[in-house]
């Protein structure tokens, strides 16, 4: 089974408003990822939080990890329609080399 | 450079074709990756390359034949596939797992834009 697991499985917001994705995974890590992809590209590397981190910022996401209950959440501010994609947790897997992703969260975002 | 390329961008071939699928990378990266991607689902780790030298194999078929000439392309060569083949195929590429000392580690992945397969 997968490594990372998400919810919602699909989310639509209007502009403006704050989405939220979460991901939990199954075994120890030393790191997460999020990762975008716009439908039928290749994904976008986002944000990786390492496993002594608890939050991170970059511009208008928020990501927070906690090992304890070995979930992470995707935290979008100010959705703009440019955010309609499918959003990816991500995690390194026998000795960093495979990376077992989530079943992902589609996010709509109305204009 | 920051940028993984795929080519082609669409491929349709029937079940005796021989295809290649090529990806190439100029950031240096040492490992590169094949995925295969159904739609709404997320990838699937196929093969990885580190150091120009295969590394992981996820049990894939034989009809898919992986090969990286250089630290720089990875081409998957296709031959006999089936209908069930039909997906996205992603190339991705990275600084490679391990850090200065030696140390497991995680770099992001940087992803072609993919090609697009289609088996009648």
């Amino acid at each position: 089974s997968q490594q990372g697991e998400e919810d919602p499985q699909a989310l639509s917001i209007q502009e403006g408003e704050n989405a939220t994705m979460n991901c939990s995974y199954k075994t120890s890590i030393n790191n997460l990822q999020w990762y975008r992809q716009n439908s039928g590209r290749g994904l976008v590397h986002l944000i990786l939080i390492r496993s002594n981190e608890r939050e991170k910022h970059s511009g208008r996401l928020r990501v927070t990890l906690d090992t304890s209950k070995k979930s992470s959440s995707l935290l979008i501010t100010a959705s703009r329609a440019a955010d309609t994609a499918s959003y990816f947790c991500a995690t390194p897997y026998t000795g960093g080399f495979k990376t077992i992703f989530g079943a992902g969260t589609r996010l709509f975002v109305k204009a | 450079d920051t940028e993984v390329t795929q080519t082609p961008k669409h491929l349709v071939m029937g079940m005796t074709n021989k295809k290649s699928l090529k990806c190439e990378q100029h950031m240096g990266h040492r490992a590169m990756y094949w995925y295969k991607q159904k739609a709404k689902k997320p990838p699937e780790l196929m093969f990885v390359y580190s150091y120009e030298k295969l590394s992981i194999n996820e049990s894939v078929p034989s009809r898919f034949s992986p090969e990286c000439p250089n630290s720089s392309l990875l081409n998957l060569h296709l031959h006999a596939l089936q209908p069930e083949d039909s997906a996205l195929y992603l190339c991705a590429s990275s600084q490679g797992p391990f850090g200065l000392a030696g140390v497991s580690s995680y770099h992001e992945q940087f992803f072609g834009p993919g090609t697009r397969l289609t088996v009648l």
